[in-house]
């Protein structure tokens, strides 16, 4: 099962790109990648998730490298609301499912 | 689409009471249903896994007759949590996959629970 690293904190300027690192270097070739974000108090929301191919929809963008082991989730023109702590998640199998192993995430906070 | 309620938002509970909460799919069906505990400035912990008519499947150091999760419907799970002491206060929140071997969860706003 592949493992996450992220760093724990960033800072972005309010209307910037803030752009969020993670590595899964041990992630398998038939394994996605997902982000979720929680806004403090409140349930995560899913953003986006990838296998190879570089992905985007209304939320932001995600760039998977060419050998997979690290990606970078692209919120192209951040806004205050986008403050949150943001998981890069790899699901694990379990049985008939699988499930998300929540580590501590990176800490963006967009300032003004 | 993909819209996940609970309720209560919040409850407070004597100790020694139990307490119910509802997690719904409002605008799909979930074939699976996902319960997390989160305590202060930590990370989701996940509880207990559950299949639409089949027993939850419980992470090891969770107690399954304690927490007493049923996912009778397609559209709707519950968690009771039985003889609430203070420290069961936290922070529950339920998320909710489409089928079998779906990944994407999509994740109620949770129930914050105080027991006194």
């Amino acid at each position: 099962d592949a493992k996450t690293t992220q760093p724990p904190s960033m800072d972005c300027a309010e209307g910037r790109a803030a752009n969020l690192p993670c590595n899964h270097s041990t992630i398998s070739g038939n394994e996605y990648v997902y982000w979720y974000r929680q806004i403090h108090s409140q349930g995560p929301q899913y953003i986006i998730h990838g296998l190879k191919n570089n992905e985007t929809n209304e939320m932001a963008s995600l760039i998977i490298t060419e050998d997979r082991k690290s990606s970078t989730l692209i919120l192209p023109h951040a806004t205050l609301r986008d403050t949150a702590v943001y998981y890069c998640i790899v699901p694990v199998n379990a049985g008939n499912n699988r499930k998300l192993i929540w580590g501590l995430g990176t800490s963006l906070a967009v300032n003004p | 689409g993909a819209v996940v309620s609970q309720h209560p938002s919040r409850v407070i509970c004597k100790s020694g009471t139990s307490v119910k909460i509802e997690c719904r799919s409002l605008d799909f069906q979930a074939t699976t249903m996902f319960w997390y505990r989160q305590f202060p400035k930590q990370s989701l912990m996940l509880m207990a896994t559950s299949n639409e008519g089949s027993k939850a499947t419980y992470e090891q150091g969770v107690e399954k007759d304690k927490f007493l999760i049923n996912h009778a419907s397609l559209t709707l799970s519950t968690l009771t949590v039985t003889s609430a002491h203070p420290e069961d206060s936290s922070f529950y929140i339920c998320s909710a996959s489409r089928g079998w071997y779906q990944e994407t969860q999509y994740f109620g706003p949770g129930t914050r629970l105080l027991v006194l």
